[in-house]
């Protein structure tokens, strides 16, 4: 069965600190990786995902398929990057989206 | 474009009492979803419809029912509410497909139906 597991709940830094938000799956073929987030009052939204190799919100995360992760780094953290972030994986072939726990940024002045 | 709306926004229930939370989208998205959200547990799927008349189970389906009316909307009923039902309830739809594409498989939510079962 394919899991996403987020080992961490919280993580709280101060602007301008690096931050890194970890995330592990377990599913033996090829899957579609995503971050999700929630910003407070506002409705889930598509950070990024790993076929665009794009930098969203200075964001970026790359996929490991060795070590079967797909970490969210930012190199300097802002405060309007407190959020809800939500890993989150596609099975090759469904429609389905498997969420992890989600993890809470909160980015203090 | 409005997105995905869902209503009721709030809502609370006596145990037993039934409801339908209503979900509509105008991106004209085969796929559309129902998840619930729990503190510490993430999103848990309940049920899915990947194209207009068909519905499966997710994770998480006893105690729900869904009907895809059309292509817009996907409803989710609760017959007899439990307390364990107290969640809140996102909707989303996504136009899924294979074959790349950056507007596939990217699911787009509602705002979420906050519902207290007592």
């Amino acid at each position: 069965a394919q899991r996403v597991t987020q080992p961490e709940k919280l993580l709280s830094v101060f602007k301008g600190a690096p931050v890194e938000l970890k995330c592990n799956y377990s599913y033996s073929g090829s899957p579609e990786l995503f971050w999700y987030v929630q910003y407070s009052r506002q409705r889930l939204q598509l950070l990024l995902r790993h076929i665009s190799r794009e930098s969203i919100k200075g964001f970026t995360a790359d996929l490991n398929k060795g070590e079967t992760s797909f970490h969210l780094k930012k190199p300097f953290a802002q405060e309007e990057d407190s959020a809800m972030y939500y890993c989150a994986l596609t099975p090759g072939g469904s429609e389905k989206l498997v969420f992890g726990k989600g993890m809470k940024l909160t980015v203090n002045p | 474009n409005a997105g995905v709306t869902q209503t009721p926004k709030f809502q609370v229930l006596k145990t037993g009492q039934s409801m339908t939370l209503q979900c509509a989208q105008d991106m004209n998205h085969n796929s559309m979803y129902w998840y619930r959200q729990d503190p510490g547990m993430g999103l848990r799927l309940i049920y899915y419809s990947a194209s207009e008349g068909t519905t499966d189970k997710g994770e998480v389906p006893n105690g729900y029912n869904v009907s895809r009316l059309n292509k817009r909307e996907f409803s989710l009923r609760l017959e007899s509410a439990a307390p364990s039902q107290t969640s809140v309830y996102f909707c989303a739809s996504s136009e899924w497909g294979t074959g790349g594409g950056s507007a596939k498989n990217i699911q787009y939510f509602g705002a979420g139906t906050r519902l207290s079962v007592l």
